[in-house]
């Protein structure tokens, strides 16, 4: 079965430092999708990235970075010199072709507090 | 430009109740989901339409149908509103295997 684990409930960090975010996942299908998501305080759900299980390239995007390695099953998220608008509650999420690629299995969250 | 979205923002009821949480996206996208969040679970998948009078269960359907009769229209009915259905309810859409897009959900309380 299919199961994506945020292990880190909360983490707080100060201002400019980096800051990680780990992802595990489960699944026994060999194409799948995985996504990260950030909810801000304000609640919304925005897209930061998706990736498929055949592109194990990292990815940087500005301050963002993304770390996919299959052999450990793990999509790690990475803040480069973090600030306060990036304190958010971050989700990892995993959807498999077998499901029609369609549905989204989330973690339960990383709460992430930049202290200013 | 609206993109999705979901009325009423904010709805409290009461227990037994007939309730129904709107969503519309403007994306002609084929794809449409309704999730709740709860605290310690992240967002579970309650139903999904692949297409116009499509539709399938998720991981928690129990208590709650759906219909899609338009492509851009999926509201989700509690029959009989309980009080483990207080949570945030957030629909979101897609088109096949890519990103979903979220609407800015809807708290619901039942009380």
């Amino acid at each position: 079965a299919q199961k994506v684990t945020q292990a880190q409930t909360e983490i707080s960090v100060v201002e400019k430092e980096d800051v990680t975010l780990d992802c595990v996942y489960e699944t026994r299908d060999t194409t799948y999708y995985l996504f990260w998501y950030k909810q801000p305080p304000s609640g919304e759900l925005v897209f930061l990235i998706r990736r498929n299980s055949f592109d194990e390239q990292n990815e940087i995007s500005g301050r963002y970075s993304w770390n996919f390695q299959k052999s450990t099953s793990s999509f790690n998220f990475t803040i480069t010199a973090s600030q306060v608008v990036d304190s958010a509650v971050y989700f990892c999420a995993l959807s498999e072709a077998l499901s029609g690629a369609n549905n989204l299995f989330f973690g339960t969250g990383t709460r992430l507090t930049v202290i200013p | 430009d609206a993109g999705i979205t979901q009325s009423p923002r904010y709805k409290i009821t009461e227990t037994g109740r007939q309730v129904t949480l709107m969503c519309h996206q403007t994306w002609s996208h084929s794809y449409m989901f309704w999730y709740r969040q709860d605290l310690g679970h992240g967002l579970r998948l309650i139903y999904y339409s692949a297409a116009a009078d499509i539709t399938d269960k998720g991981e928690v359907p129990d208590g709650y149908v759906v219909s899609r009769s338009k492509t851009e229209n999926f509201p989700l009915t509690l029959e009989s509103a309980t009080r483990s259905q207080t949570s945030v309810y957030f629909c979101a859409s897609s088109t096949q295997g890519y990103e979903q897009y979220f609407g800015p959900g809807t708290r619901l309380t039942v009380t």
